[in-house]
């Protein structure tokens, strides 16, 4: 079965560390890979994603992610955390052939401290 | 619009009443998408419309499920005979190209659905 893993229900890091959000995948072919953030009471905003070519990509509001292939997996990363990063994030794939939809992780909290 | 716009915001409704959920994609965007974000479940697709093609439906729960699409714009996501489990938020995006799956989809807010 197709499935997106995020190991961690929740992260928690000082602001100003380095951060780490997890995904890992199980789906056939080559997948697209996207990042979302949803703060509280808002929909989903996309951050950032892969579809070919150099595996650390940049995003939104200073974060990024590298794609390793052999491991399957999509970690979002951020230099410097900040108190506003707080939310939940979703890590999702997408099949290469069209007509099909995303599949989601089930998200992991991010707790910022100052 | 500048984004996709959901009403209504909030839902509560009793066991057993029909619901509508409205979606208003971002103009121009030809895929339309529900998914339903409920505790414990995390983010479920639901179905799928690509322009003028027939919806994509594999993700419907029950039959007591149903969408359309007008016009090619705007959608209605109905649920019939609602139950407790259906209480959750429904999330709607909508992307360009639907037939480049790399293309990305653009959520609104959400309509957050309580039955009692």
């Amino acid at each position: 079965a197709q499935s997106v893993a995020q190991p961690e229900d929740q992260v928690n890091v000082a602001e100003g560390n380095p951060l780490t959000v997890k995904c890992t995948y199980s789906v056939s072919g080559n997948p697209y890979l996207f990042w979302y953030v949803q703060y509280p009471n808002r929909g989903l905003q996309f951050l950032l994603k892969y579809i070919t070519g150099d595996n650390l990509v940049k995003g939104s509001y200073g974060f990024e992610a590298e794609f390793n292939k052999s491991q399957t997996s999509f970690h979002l990363k951020k230099p410097s955390a900040l108190v506003s990063d707080s939310a939940l994030y979703f890590c999702a794939v997408r099949k290469r052939e069209a007509g099909t939809a995303l599949i989601f992780g089930k998200g992991t909290t991010l707790s910022v401290s100052s | 619009g500048a984004g996709v716009s959901q009403s209504p915001s909030n839902k509560v409704t009793e066991k057993g009443k029909d619901v509508e959920l409205r979606c208003d994609p971002i103009s121009g965007h030809t895929a339309l998408y529900w998914y339903r974000q409920s505790l414990g479940q995390g983010l479920e697709f639901l179905i799928y419309f690509q322009g003028n093609s027939a919806p994509d439906k594999s993700g419907l729960p029950s039959d007591r499920f149903s969408a359309e699409r007008t016009g090619g714009s705007v959608s209605t996501l109905t649920i019939q005979r609602t139950q407790q489990e259906d209480s959750a938020v429904y999330l709607c995006a909508s992307s360009q190209l639907a037939g480049a799956p790399s293309n990305t989809q653009y959520f609104g807010p959400g309509t957050r659905l309580t039955v009692l």
